[in-house]
């Protein structure tokens, strides 16, 4: 069936380190990608998304590219900073899916020191 | 922000009880989901519908059922609340190819 993998957290940084979260998916199709990101006590938020291959979505200094021939679509920032500790999940929907269903890796959480 | 509220934010019961959780959305979407949060598990698929009266089950729905009588509200309910059913409970609406989610309520079935 279809899946996210997501690495496993959390990751610890210190601020303006680079980071790297990988994601892979197996899916039928081209899916849709996404990365949501969940801040302490509240909901998810769309980070970024890619609808076809090669494709590069970004968005606050993260940035991540569909890869078809690898089936990643891992999410990187150049520098990061205290505010960018959270939950970051990376998720499929399938394109033949009319009912627009996700399916969600597990989240990798990210720590940022000072 | 997609108009998403959700009620309770926080619900703690016993097992055995009755829950039901309400999600309400402003903007007549008619796509909407009920997800799960465990830590481990990312997000799983409760149900969704389409629209009144229309829905179905997603990859963890026993245990659950849902209800849309009108387009605005989707409520989830526990008819016999257990502890495994303990855990942060979101709701999404979907605009284009994308999922908009509320605040989410955490329930704790003691």
């Amino acid at each position: 069936g279809d899946s996210v993998t997501q690495m496993e957290g959390p990751v610890t940084l210190s601020e303006e380190a680079f980071l790297t979260i990988n994601c892979t998916y197996t899916a039928t199709g081209y899916p849709s990608l996404f990365w949501y990101v969940q801040y302490p006590g509240e909901g998810l938020q769309l980070l970024l998304k890619a609808t076809k291959a090669d494709d590069k979505g970004s968005n606050k200094g993260f940035e991540a590219t569909y890869r078809k021939e690898t089936t990643s679509f891992h999410l990187e920032k150049g520098s990061v900073q205290v505010s960018d500790s959270a939950v970051y999940f990376c998720a499929l929907r399938l394109t033949t899916d009319s009912w627009g269903k996700l399916q969600f890796g597990a989240g990798t959480q990210v720590v940022v020191t000072p | 922000d997609a108009g998403i509220t959700q009620s309770p934010r926080h619900k703690v019961t016993e097992t055995g009880t009755p829950v039901t959780l309400r999600c309400h959305q402003t903007e007549n979407h008619r796509y909407m989901y009920w997800y799960r949060q465990d830590p481990g598990h990312g997000l799983r698929l409760i149900h969704y519908s389409y629209g009144v009266k229309d829905t179905d089950k997603g990859e963890v729905s026993d245990g659950y059922s849902v209800s849309r009588s009108k387009t605005e509200d989707f409520l989830l309910t526990l008819e016999s609340a257990t502890s495994s059913q303990t855990s942060v409970y979101f709701c999404a609406i979907s605009e284009g190819d994308t999922q908009y989610f509320g605040p989410g309520t955490r329930l704790t079935v003691l």
